[in-house]
């Protein structure tokens, strides 16, 4: 069936490094993608979005990648910083509603100091 | 602006019973959702609203009703709860019209005994 899945459960990344978290999807049909952070007893928050017309956007040290060709959309932080441990969700327009979106099972992202 | 509210963050129920989970908005939305979280996972669609007077399902609706008599206000109700109920809900918001953007709230913990 039509899901959005994550590679890697948990990252371990030093302060300082660059982050890479990875989101496959199934759905040839969606056309918008969305990456959420989530910090312990927290809702998620938006962090970036993309169009299925783009394969690239950036934001405050966050860039989003998107390859259509083979369903995969990655989530890039740079200069990784303790503030960024939290899970991270990628997000797709799904099959419910154009504006209902389907989530992944996340993943969790931990920087050490 | 507070964004989007639920009441309460915390409950326990006993087998059998109902409740109303609360949310409301002050952006204006039109579009309204809820979503459960079990751990570890990601988040699921129970019902979602794309403006007052209007509802529909989403993945998971069993077990859960919804009305939306104001743009505001999207209550979730619980007729008779049941442990496979327990889990996080979450209730958000978006416009719609310009973009798909969610906005969470900040979740209500729900334990079903």
């Amino acid at each position: 069936g039509e899901s959005v899945g994550l590679h890697l459960p948990t990252l371990s990344v030093q302060e300082g490094d660059n982050s890479i978290i990875n989101c496959a999807y199934s759905n040839s049909a969606s056309d918008y993608f969305i990456w959420y952070k989530q910090e312990s007893g927290k809702g998620p928050q938006f962090i970036i979005d993309i169009r299925s017309n783009m394969d690239k956007r950036q934001g405050q040290r966050v860039t989003v990648l998107l390859n259509k060709t083979v369903k995969h959309l990655s989530l890039q932080i740079a200069a990784t910083q303790p503030g960024d441990s939290a899970v991270y969700f990628c997000a797709e327009t799904g099959r419910t509603g154009r504006r209902a979106l389907t989530f992944g099972s996340g993943t969790r992202l931990q920087v050490q100091p | 602006n507070a964004g989007v509210t639920q009441t309460p963050k915390f409950r326990i129920l006993k087998i059998g019973q109902s409740m109303t989970l609360q949310c409301t908005q002050d952006m204006n939305h039109n579009y309204m959702y809820w979503y459960r979280q079990d751990p570890g996972m990601g988040l699921k669609l129970i019902y979602y609203s794309v403006g007052a007077g209007i509802t529909d399902k989403g993945e998971v609706p069993n077990g859960y009703n919804v009305s939306r008599s104001t743009t505001e206000d999207f209550p979730l109700r619980l007729e008779l709860a049941a442990p496979s109920q327990t889990s996080v809900y979450f209730c958000a918001s978006s416009d719609g019209a310009t973009n798909e953007k969610l906005f969470f709230g900040s979740g209500t913990q729900l334990s079903v005994l």
